[in-house]
């Protein structure tokens, strides 16, 4: 499976867009774009998936261009309770996610 | 009750012993899977089982074995327990759609320490 390429770390505000971008260069015609939240000493817990274009459920957005080398998590209005890691795992249709390092969002007041 | 449960959630062991971790889910799910994360890390992923007789190695298999006892089950042991073992295991659950994206679900972790 393709690794995927993430910030480590990023700072954001209460109330701020944030914008996560991960890079995989060598993602597969088949591979599924995911991304999961995980709190310290927590399991990671889905977020969001998707193929290609845009995806909007109700508590993010992916964003996906056209030659999915890349992907876009945009979290609206981030609370203090948004501070996590966050990672964009490729799903295949061999049923396995392979996790980068994650990135590690700080929300501060 | 929470939906996928590990049990122990904290063990401390020395070197060279065996070890077992024990993942049940009430999901009913066929997929269950096994990783390891260590500080500042990814999750890796050791060992994946689609149904009751199917057993896959993942990424980083070398000094574990797991045992699938039944759909809701799926153990993982440390033969003989090294100190870089220490981590944080996590098992996880899935459907099994075929040419669908299959969410995880992942149990709340159990810390091994290997001294």
């Amino acid at each position: 499976l393709a690794k995927t390429t993430q910030p480590i770390s990023m700072d954001s505000y209460e109330g701020q867009e944030v914008n996560i971008t991960c890079s995989h260069n060598n993602i597969a015609t088949n591979d599924y774009i995911t991304w999961y939240q995980q709190f310290p000493s927590q399991g990671p817990r889905f977020i969001i998936q998707g193929y290609k274009t845009k995806v909007t459920n109700e508590v993010a957005s992916l964003f996906i261009p056209a030659d999915r080398k890349s992907s876009t998590l945009s979290l609206p209005r981030v609370s203090l309770s948004d501070t996590a890691v966050y990672y964009c795992p490729l799903y295949n249709q061999g049923g396995k996610l392979i996790f980068g390092q994650g990135t590690e969002l700080s929300v501060k007041p | 009750d929470a939906d996928v449960t590990q049990t122990p959630r904290n063990r401390i062991t020395k070197t060279g012993k065996r070890i077992m971790l024990e993942c049940s889910q009430t999901k009913g799910h066929d997929r269950m899977y096994w990783y390891r994360q260590d500080p500042g890390l990814g999750l890796r992923l050791i060992y994946y089982s689609f149904d009751v007789k199917d057993i896959n190695k993942g990424e980083i298999s070398d000094g574990y074995s797991v045992s699938r006892q039944a759909q809701a089950k799926f153990s993982l042991s440390l033969e003989s327990a090294i100190p870089n073992q220490t981590a944080l295991y996590f098992c996880a659950t899935s459907e099994g759609r075929v040419l669908s994206y299959n969410e995880q679900f992942f149990g709340p972790g159990t810390r091994l320490t290997v001294l």
